[in-house]
């Protein structure tokens, strides 16, 4: 398995700023994912997190919006940018040993 | 990605029944995954699945690969109020891809 761990664990944050959530694993990982889960929704994927070159995002999901940085094998950011309430959910980072993933604690992330 | 289709959608049960749910998809896949979230938490793995028609335990939780790789199942035995929460099928074709997700089932046990 891995451990994983997001900060921040919450935030309540105004419209239209951004907020940076960090995501740190203790052992070195080639993939890292970021998923978000609206309230009582499934997760849904944002993008693939690579090492040394841009992130891969999903249909729906943009760079502008959504930047994603990984500067080495064991840690991530995603900066969810000029929120709105819509971008209220769990922001949850996850990383993959073979074919299985193993995920973070998620953050909280409320926008009034 | 590929939605699974998760069933029931929700449960509520009593402590010590029994609870199944499974998970369909049009797709074969090559690993089905079964996580538990807790209010508050990420989703936690309980079973992971990698042969067709595999059978794996862990505890009281038993799951299946189904034999067209299109579909799994998880059992939970006589269940206790600490199964409560929500469970997740997950599966994937390839080692180190992202991952389908079913829409979840909740589940509430009472004492």
């Amino acid at each position: 398995s891995a451990v994983i761990s997001q900060k921040p664990s919450r935030d309540i944050c105004q419209r239209g700023t951004s907020l940076t959530i960090q995501c740190q694993v203790d052992s070195q990982v080639t993939m890292m994912f970021w998923y978000r889960q609206q309230p009582g929704q499934s997760l849904t994927l944002i993008a693939t997190a690579n090492q040394g070159s841009e992130a891969t995002y999903e249909s729906g999901f943009v760079i502008d919006k959504f930047p994603i940085s990984r500067p080495n094998l064991t840690f991530s950011t995603l900066t969810v940018s000029n929120m709105s309430p819509e971008d209220s959910s769990i922001y949850l980072c996850s990383v993959a040993r073979g074919y299985e993933q193993f995920f973070g604690p998620g953050t909280r992330l409320t926008v009034l | 990605g590929q939605q699974l289709n998760q069933s029931p959608q929700s449960m509520f049960i009593q402590e010590g029944e029994d609870v199944s749910m499974n998970c369909t998809s049009s797709s074969i896949f090559n690993t089905w995954l079964w996580y538990k979230q807790d209010p508050g938490e990420g989703p936690v793995l309980l079973i992971a699945l990698y042969k067709a028609g595999e059978l794996t335990s862990n505890g009281r939780l038993t799951a299946q690969f189904g034999i067209t790789r299109k579909d799994s199942f998880l059992n939970i035995s006589a269940s206790i109020p600490s199964d409560v929460g929500i469970y997740f099928c997950a599966a994937n074709s390839n080692s180190g891809y992202a991952l389908n997700f079913g829409k979840g089932t909740s589940l509430l046990v009472t004492p």
